[in-house]
């Protein structure tokens, strides 16, 4: 059955510094690859997007990557702020739109 | 542009008795799904609904069901409610059903209602 993994135990870094999630997955083949974050009580919010043919996107202080090969995204935050503080979710897609979902990964950024 | 609404936000049920989910989708989008979170857990897909019908289904039991309106909204309807039902549900708005494949149909989400089975 599908498996996606993520860091199952909270991130905890320093203001400033580079945050880095993993996300793996097995027996599933992506189309695309979704990054939400998701504050307490309230619903993801979407971040960015990787197709499986591109191997780096950016928005902002923003990067992910994607290792069809590897089966797996990262998911870097540069320059963190307290703000950037939450649950992470990876999620992925094949054709239409049910989301396949990752349990998350807290970050938190201590100043 | 309002996003993606929910009601209520909170709901408190009891074993056995049925409830009914509501969702207004973002403007211009026209396809519904929803999702289970259970605390600690990434959101899990139940279905979704395009054209008024029932397009895809997750592995969820019968006592889950949905409808669709023709303005797009939608209601997710759970009946002879178990403890475990205890859960975020979240509804998330996209645009072409199925045939929206493409990397710009994102899925955007609700706030979610909080039901709480005793």
């Amino acid at each position: 059955s599908q498996k996606i993994e993520q860091n199952s135990e909270a991130l905890n870094i320093q203001e400033g510094k580079t945050a880095t999630l993993t996300c793996n997955y097995t027996n599933y083949s992506p189309a695309y690859l979704q990054w939400y974050r998701q504050d307490p009580g309230r619903g993801p919010v979407f971040l960015l997007l990787i197709r499986e043919n591109e191997k780096e996107k950016r928005k902002e202080r923003l990067k992910v990557t994607f290792d069809t090969t590897l089966k797996q995204s990262l998911f870097h935050i540069t320059a963190s702020q307290p703000a950037d503080s939450a649950t992470y979710l990876c999620a992925l897609r094949r054709y239409g739109n049910k989301l396949v979902f990752g349990a998350g990964t807290i970050l938190r950024v201590k100043s | 542009d309002a996003g993606v609404t929910q009601s209520p936000t909170h709901l408190i049920k009891t074993r056995g008795q049925q409830v009914t989910l509501r969702c207004s989708p973002k403007s211009g989008h026209d396809t519904v799904s929803w999702y289970q979170q259970a605390l600690g857990q990434g959101p899990q897909f139940i279905f979704q609904y395009y054209e008024e019908e029932e397009r895809q289904r997750g592995n969820f039991p019968d006592r889950f069901s949905g409808h669709q309106f023709p303005n797009y909204s939608s209601e997710l309807n759970v009946n002879a409610l178990l403890l475990g039902d205890s859960a975020l549900y979240l509804c998330a708005s996209s645009s072409g059903g199925l045939a929206g494949v493409g990397a710009k149909n994102i899925q955007y989400f609700g706030a979610g209602t909080r039901l709480s089975v005793l």
